[in-house]
């Protein structure tokens, strides 16, 4: 239980498209995901909240008009990369909240999304 | 706010040999916290959480970590190394177990020689 999954797996687009990343709890509902971002060799940084049925919390220094959230369902983020540039190539990484064996409040991180923008 | 150092961006160990792997937090309320694995290329794995229950936590693969307070530490250790530990590691905190986001640390990379 307490999957997550994240597509695509890699992205190449090119400069000044937009590049959309869907985050699926497939297994459970999720009020909560998170938007992480790790650049390589780098530990990951929060981007975003994102609360289902709710506008998005984002960090200091994150664009939200250029990093949209979108949480329209209990099983479904999106992030989408607007007018993406180079310096937007990394590792993006979701996570959502779900209840353990132990009922105890966790996150469960998604794959990962490796985007690179030529 | 809340921080975690993970000290030593690298460690090496033969196979066999101990793995310990370094943790520091800091924290205004009492902490959550957790190991993370992660193999190249791939998401987070959760190897181990504390939650306020017992200070020594069992994780899985084998790792453990043991929280102390006074030492505002939650070191990783593992008996013996296997090949297949050869990883990044991070080491996180949160004020909450799931409805905030996690603060991580920069990471440790094992390495594992045969």
């Amino acid at each position: 239980g307490a999957v997550v999954s994240q597509h695509p797996s890699r992205v190449i687009c090119k400069s000044g498209t937009s590049v959309k990343i869907e985050c699926r709890s497939l297994d459970f509902q999720a009020t909560t995901m998170f938007w992480y971002r790790q650049f390589p060799k780098q530990s990951l940084m929060l981007m975003a909240t994102s609360n289902e049925g709710s506008k998005a919390t984002y960090e200091q220094g994150v664009e939200k008009d250029k990093f949209l959230i979108n949480h329209a369902s209990l099983t479904l983020s999106t992030l989408t990369v607007t007018s993406a540039h180079p310096e937007d190539s990394s590792f993006y990484i979701c996570s959502a909240r779900a209840f353990d064996w132990q009922n105890t409040d966790t996150q469960y991180f998604g794959p990962g999304t490796r985007l690179t923008v030529l | 706010a809340q921080s975690v150092t993970q000290l030593g961006s690298h460690v090496s160990v033969s196979e066999g040999a101990l793995v310990l792997l370094r943790c520091n937090y800091s924290s205004s309320v009492p902490p959550y916290l957790f190991w993370y694995v992660q193999y190249p290329n791939q998401g987070l794995q959760l190897l181990l959480k504390y939650t306020s229950a017992a200070t020594l936590v069992k994780g899985i693969n084998g790792f453990e970590a043991e929280f102390k307070k006074s030492e505002t530490s939650f070191h990783l250790t593992k008996p013996s190394a296997h090949m297949s530990d050869a990883a990044e590691y991070f080491c996180a905190v949160s004020r909450n177990s799931g409805n905030t986001p996690l603060v991580f640390g920069k990471g440790t990379r094992l390495s594992v020689i045969a």
